[in-house]
């Protein structure tokens, strides 16, 4: 399809609780971004993909957040152990080629709203 | 370092009244420069882009032109309506590296019949 498919849209944790993620990219596009949106709007980037490698993970918190893309599967994002500071709107992006990010961006998702209690 | 400063909303128009958005930018190299509009509960929505200085982006009446002289990439409409309420993002990718996002503060536009 023409979207990028997040799921689910909203998901709710206690606080050290797992959390998973999924994105399902546009066919054929071989960029995935992954960001965080947090309260007043700021985006953070977290980690990109090109295909199944991790092509730029320098936003990613080491400790407890990982992500894969596997190939046939959508891409996720898991947070182990959730804290109160990673309630957020998690949002995947994709994009077909590196070229074409420069000269039309990347397509969102809607978004995972993550809550922590 | 690479950044995008965008002015302060909210921003409370009247119905058919002119907008204006500021943004301006910090980079190294030649970004391509983005807006992106998202409406309450949704994602982001590309509302228009331009790629080199001068270029001018336009969209649904918006415009914005790449001023690379004063670094900025100004948000403008006309006549804006109810339905034009929602945060509007300035953005920017850098040509080289790893074409993630660097994203201003959103401003916020209310407008009112």
């Amino acid at each position: 399809g023409e979207e990028v498919a997040q799921t689910p849209k909203h998901l709710v944790r206690g606080e050290g609780q797992k959390a998973k993620l999924y994105c399902a990219p546009i066919k054929g596009h071989s960029y995935v971004f992954w960001y965080q949106q947090v309260l007043k709007n700021e985006f953070k980037f977290l980690i990109s993909f090109q295909n199944e490698n991790v092509f730029d993970e320098t936003g990613m918190p080491k400790e407890r957040f990982s992500a894969k893309c596997l190939p046939n599967s959508p891409c996720s994002l898991e947070i182990q152990a959730t804290k109160l500071e990673d309630s957020a709107v998690y949002f995947c992006a994709s994009s077909q080629s590196d070229r074409l990010i420069l000269n039309y961006g990347y397509t969102f998702g809607s978004g995972t709203r993550l809550t922590v209690v | 370092g690479n950044s995008v400063t965008q002015m302060e909303g909210p921003v409370t128009l009247s119905e058919e009244a002119f907008l204006t958005i500021n943004c301006t930018y910090t980079a190294t190299g030649y970004p391509s420069l983005f807006w992106y509009v998202q409406y309450p509960g949704e994602g982001l929505q590309l509302l228009l882009k331009a790629t080199k200085a001068d270029d001018k982006g336009s969209n649904k009446g918006f415009e914005a032109t790449y001023r690379k002289e004063t670094t900025s990439f100004h948000l403008e409409k006309g006549s804006v309506q109810v339905s034009d309420s929602a945060v509007y993002f300035c953005a920017l990718v850098l040509n080289s590296g790893t074409y993630k996002y660097i994203f201003g503060t959103g401003t916020r536009l209310k407008v009112l019949a």
